[in-house]
């Protein structure tokens, strides 16, 4: 299996601040790699696909960036209401595997 | 608008069999575009792909090594929904457990665009 490895594993933000999240993949994945968010008692929904795409309605404070082994989740001003856990999930490989998350908190 | 409505007990003695069925709505479980996938998230495994059924001019069903042996999930055409069957449970499989559609719109690039709203399971007599 292709193991997702995210840091870090939790984090401390204000509203405004920039947030950015890695992940790494256990093997060359291009950029068949999407990006969750999941908030408490829900399931998770689709940020970005393709390592860079935005999911149609998710806000363009979102970004993606990196391809092979490496990548990022970028915030660029926090809101509220991305107090969450984000997960990384490769879609290379069967079984699809996502990283362990990353929960940003309100510091 | 596509939508998973998941249903079945929220708890299952040791040894027993895990049942639970996902209803679509507004999309085909024999769809030649979509993979159905049972998903399960705990604390000590993270977000986990059980296995995934899907026709393509006949159906395929695959599993996670981690489970092989012990799942069967099967379509249903007649109610346009797919199950879950997990055998011989133990305490390490409770867990929420989700189904979900997977789509791949192009370049090969897929993703999960859509959940049911999730089922509590805990193993415990």
């Amino acid at each position: 299996d292709i193991q997702m490895t995210q840091s870090p594993s939790s984090l401390s933000a204000s509203v405004g601040d920039r947030v950015t999240i890695t992940c790494r993949a256990s093997q060359d994945i291009t950029t068949y790699l999407n990006w969750y968010q999941q908030k408490p008692g829900e399931a998770p929904n689709l940020l970005i696909y393709g390592a860079s795409t935005l999911q149609s309605g998710v806000p363009s404070r979102f970004s993606g960036s990196g391809s092979g082994t490496d990548f990022t989740l970028t915030i660029s001003s926090l809101q509220p209401e991305d107090f969450a856990t984000y997960y990384c999930q490769q879609c290379l490989g069967f079984p699809r595997t996502f990283g362990q998350g990353t929960k940003v908190e309100f510091k | 608008q596509v939508r998973l409505q998941q249903s079945g007990p929220r708890l299952v003695k040791p040894s027993q069999t895990l049942s639970l069925t996902c209803a679509i709505s507004g999309d085909s479980v024999s769809s030649d575009s979509a993979m159905w996938y049972w998903i399960r998230q705990s604390p000590s495994r993270g977000l986990e792909c059980l296995g995934r059924t899907y026709y393509r001019s006949k159906w395929y069903n695959d599993y996670a090594v981690s489970v092989k042996g012990r799942i069967i999930i099967n379509p249903d055409t007649s109610k346009n929904q797919f199950s879950l069957q997990l055998n011989s449970v133990t305490p390490e499989d409770t867990a929420v457990y989700y189904c979900a559609r997977k789509v791949m719109p192009f370049g090969g690039l897929d993703f999960f665009d859509i959940w049911g709203q999730g089922t509590m399971l805990t193993v415990s007599s």
